[in-house]
């Protein structure tokens, strides 16, 4: 079945370093990837998405690029901020003619000032 | 638009007890889905609908039961809580077949 692999956390980073979250999937046929970001109290807010092969999505300074070779949708930011702080997951949806969202377990980053 | 709003945010259970965990969207999306966050395990789905009066089972439903009268509204309902069932639960809904979902607030529950 679909599955999605994230990189372990927490990362923990210093204020205006480089972030890469990185997010392999396995699944096949069209999907549609996302990156979700969850803030301490609060549900699921989209970060970005992309709905075909080399798609890059981005939003606030984000990016991620479906990589269908590599089976790939790494998260990166060029510089992030104390207010990045969030646990960030990976998640996909097929289409195996059913709706389920498959999810990451979740990279929780941590950025110091 | 409230979005997707859950009630109750927080909730101490014994075990045996039962509850409804309620879930409403005034967004007029036709796909709703219940998760369950536990750490370590990200989100997994317990159940999903497509539309009013249609629902289906996710990775973990054991335990739980849904019904979908309304577009509106998605309850979940534990049937006789167990301590395992201890974790924060997500309702989200969405529209369309790729598109994003909305998450509600979530509602913490305890199981003594």
């Amino acid at each position: 079945g679909n599955s999605v692999t994230q990189m372990e956390g927490p990362v923990t980073l210093s204020e205006e370093a480089f972030l890469t979250i990185n997010c392999t999937y396995t699944a096949t046929g069209y999907l549609s990837l996302f990156w979700y970001v969850q803030y301490p109290g609060e549900g699921l807010q989209l970060l970005l998405k992309a709905t075909k092969a080399d798609d890059k999505g981005s939003n606030k300074g984000f990016e991620a690029t479906y990589r269908k070779e590599t089976t790939s949708f790494h998260l990166e930011k060029g510089s992030v901020q104390v207010s990045d702080s969030a646990v960030y997951f990976c998640a996909l949806r097929g289409t195996s003619g059913t709706y389920k969202y498959i999810f990451g377990t979740g990279t929780r980053l941590k950025v110091l000032a | 638009n409230a979005g997707v709003t859950q009630t109750p945010k927080f909730q101490v259970l014994k075990t045996g007890q039962s509850m409804t965990l309620q879930c409403a969207q005034d967004m007029n999306h036709e796909y709703m889905s219940w998760y369950r966050q536990d750490p370590g395990m990200g989100l997994r789905l317990i159940h999903y609908s497509v539309g009013a009066g249609i629902t289906d089972q996710g990775e973990v439903p054991n335990g739980y039961n849904v019904s979908r009268s309304t577009t509106e509204d998605f309850p979940l309902r534990l049937l006789s809580a167990a301590p395992s069932q201890t974790s924060v639960y997500f309702c989200a809904s969405s529209t369309g077949t790729y598109n994003e979902q909305f998450f509600g607030p979530g509602t913490r529950l305890t199981v003594l």
